[in-house]
């Protein structure tokens, strides 16, 4: 079944550790996202790929670094985790144009202590 | 440049009721726009869409809702409110760049 993953769901870590969340989809899709959603608020582009080897940074200023190096993998990395970046992070996908729709993952709720 | 703005942050509804959800929108181009809904802790899930068809687009769970050009709006709809639907609906629209961008959320609640 065409889907789109995200793991851990839920993590708790300490400041100052390195993390990869991580997202993977099974549509073929070109375009993929990452967001940041704090609770209750609005999602902010942090990071969009058009392809492999192909990333670019979103609106919001954010300190982790993707890579795309398959079609299906699109990983975010925190080279140094702090209280700031607790948040909820969701990763999407597109075909190709503006018409059609983003799926989106069931998102990593992250919590930096 | 595009924007969405989502006029209400919280809708209040007895069940059975109607709800509206409202969405404007501001764009260069001819956009495409979307609604998505969010239950608690769960991602985000495509309620309908339009793509420059039909104004009046069905989407799931017996939502719906109306392009309106001249109004620039998007609104979402249903006839009768279900206590499933108590979630956080986003607007979206995308003019043809790589971005999808978001309003604010509108945060329904359904009373029994």
């Amino acid at each position: 079944e065409a889907d789109i993953y995200q793991t851990p769901r839920y993590l708790v870590i300490g400041t100052g550790k390195k993390i990869t969340l991580e997202c993977s989809q099974t549509m073929g899709h070109d375009k993929m996202y990452w967001y940041q959603q704090d609770p209750g608020m609005e999602l902010h582009l942090i990071h969009y790929s058009y392809g492999v080897n192909s990333t670019e940074k979103g609106d919001l200023s954010s300190e982790s670094t993707v890579s795309r190096i398959r079609t299906e993998h699109f990983p975010l990395t925190l080279e140094s985790a702090r209280p700031s970046h607790t948040s909820q992070y969701l990763c999407a996908s597109s075909e190709g144009d503006r018409h059609h729709p983003a799926f989106f993952g069931p998102g990593t709720r992250l919590t930096v202590l | 440049a595009q924007s969405v703005t989502q006029l209400d942050s919280h809708v209040s509804v007895s069940e059975g009721t109607p709800v509206l959800l409202r969405c404007n929108y501001s764009s260069s181009y001819s956009p495409s726009l979307f609604w998505y809904v969010q239950h608690p802790n769960k991602g985000l899930q495509l309620l309908l869409k339009y793509t420059s068809a039909a104004t009046l687009v069905k989407g799931i769970n017996g939502f719906e809702a109306e392009f309106k050009k001249s109004e620039t709006s998007f609104h979402l709809t249903k006839p009768s409110a279900h206590m499933s639907d108590a979630a956080e609906y986003f607007c979206v629209v995308n003019s043809g760049t790589y971005k999808y961008i978001f309003g604010t959320g509108t945060r329904l609640k359904v009373l029994a």
